[in-house]
């Protein structure tokens, strides 16, 4: 079965760095992109990015182009949402997501919250 | 930029009621368009792709209608575990997805 943990919830003050992890099973790691999608507490689904394994090209939406930072790590099957200085509008779940051959997004991870606050 | 416009943004329906839920694309997508289910606490859960087919699992009550700009989620009969907020997603540009903003369904 195809599964996406995803690392634990943190609180972080502002301006402090922070990685999240989606570790991945049951698929081939490098043959799928993978992605990030941030949910603001009761609002919608936002694209952050995404990142194909096996080159480790990444792209990623023009909101949050130069404010994240998404890796993948092909030894462990694992991708990355990094950020450099956080700050409180960063407060949010951040879903990490399979994209299908087909394009669309398949599995999810189950989210990790991150509240910055000071 | 595609917008995604979600109508209405809730939808109140009774227990065994046909709900219907509309999505509208800025431009033609195409049928590069998916439907998700989010539940209280829980990741959202793929429902349709290509704009009409189910995802495994899922129950034949969910069809999902259209193409180009306007598309239709329809639940025949709703029953207590449908009560959610339902996503549609365009990914006819694969590098830049968008999420439209959601449709509540709760019961009357």
């Amino acid at each position: 079965d195809v599964q996406l943990m995803q690392s634990g919830a943190e609180v972080k003050k502002p301006g402090e760095s922070l990685r999240i992890s989606c570790k991945t099973s049951g698929y081939t790691f490098n043959s799928y992109w993978i992605g990030w999608v941030r949910q603001m507490p009761g609002k919608g689904l936002e694209w952050v990015g995404i990142v194909y394994p096996d080159d480790s090209d990444t792209r990623y939406s023009p909101s949050f182009q130069g404010q994240v930072t998404i890796s993948a790590d092909k030894s462990i099957s694992t991708a990355y949402l990094e950020w450099s200085s956080l700050k409180a509008s960063d407060s949010a779940m951040y879903f990490c997501v399979r994209r299908d051959s087909g394009w669309f997004l398949d599995f999810w991870g189950h989210g990790t919250l991150i509240t910055v606050s000071s | 930029e595609k917008v995604m416009t979600q109508s209405p943004a809730t939808l109140s329906v009774s227990p065994g009621d046909r709900a219907t839920l509309s999505c509208r694309a800025s431009q033609s997508v195409y049928s590069n368009l998916a439907w998700y289910q989010q539940k209280p606490g829980q990741a959202p859960r793929l429902l349709i792709y290509s704009a009409s087919t189910r995802a495994t699992g899922v129950p034949a009550r969910f069809s999902g209608s259209g193409s180009g700009a306007e598309f239709n989620l329809t639940i025949s009969s709703l029953q207590s575990e449908d009560f959610a907020v339902y996503y549609c997603l365009q990914y006819k540009n694969w590098a830049e997805l968008t999420f439209g903003g959601g449709t509540k369904v709760e019961i009357k």
